[in-house]
């Protein structure tokens, strides 16, 4: 059974910079395994961000970019908005099924 | 627009059964994949099952397969979520999303529909 891992908590100040990753139990995170991100605020449903390591939704803003990074899925916000508060899940596709990540929540303070 | 909604949820005993309903609005249903999530209290999310346009594919999550059922009813636009033997620990929130696979993901998500399982 895969585990997906992220990191449990960030914080980043407004304007700043912030990367979170996703790690996969059964080695390394490549494109093969289509990792998505999705953002969700308290109260509310996911809101899909990226799909396939790097793409963006129509309405996924330009400060949200995916990427792969030594070896982990990777989401980075740069100019970072008090409305980025929120947690965050990568998900990936193992074989023909998806797995999520257990979520980071990322603090803007 | 795209949209999802969710209903069926219902407060139920352990050993009880529920069927959830996804109606879908806004788009071709019939060409699509769909999957279900759902989410605990305070917890991440949990994907369980996808199935395809035409029901022929179907897949579920680890440790989840037997207990649950996904199907579609493509002349209704609805996608169902068949649980059996409801235990505690299945009280979450589900949710249907729009499953577009690697071309895609998980697009479109509904609001969620919420199963409480206790005596």
């Amino acid at each position: 059974q895969t585990v997906v891992t992220q990191e449990p908590s960030l914080t980043v100040s407004p304007g700043g910079t912030v990367t979170l990753t996703c790690a996969s139990s059964t080695g390394a995170v490549t494109s093969g395994y289509h990792p998505n991100w999705f953002q969700q605020k308290p109260g509310q449903a996911p809101r899909a961000l990226i799909y396939s390591t790097n793409n963006k939704h129509s309405w996924t803003p330009a400060r949200f970019s995916g990427s792969l990074l030594g070896g982990k899925a990777a989401l980075t916000l740069s100019g970072v908005q008090p409305e980025d508060e929120a947690e965050y899940y990568c998900l990936i596709h193992v074989g023909d099924a998806r797995v999520f990540g257990g979520g980071t929540k990322l603090t803007v303070l | 627009q795209v949209q999802l909604v969710e209903s069926g949820g219902d407060l139920v005993k352990p050993g009880g059964s529920l069927r959830l309903s996804c109606a879908a609005s806004g788009f071709t249903f019939s060409n699509y994949y769909m999957s279900w999530i759902r989410q605990a209290p305070g917890m991440g999310l949990e994907w369980i099952s996808y199935i395809s346009g035409g029901s022929s594919d179907t897949k579920y999550g680890d440790s989840l397969t037997g207990r649950f059922t996904v199907s579609r009813d493509n002349a209704k636009r609805s996608l169902y979520l068949q649980i059996n033997s409801l235990r505690v620990e299945d009280t979450a929130v589900y949710y249907c999303a729009r499953d577009l696979g690697s071309g895609g993901g998980l697009d479109v998500w509904g609001q969620g529909t919420t199963v409480t399982v206790s005596s």
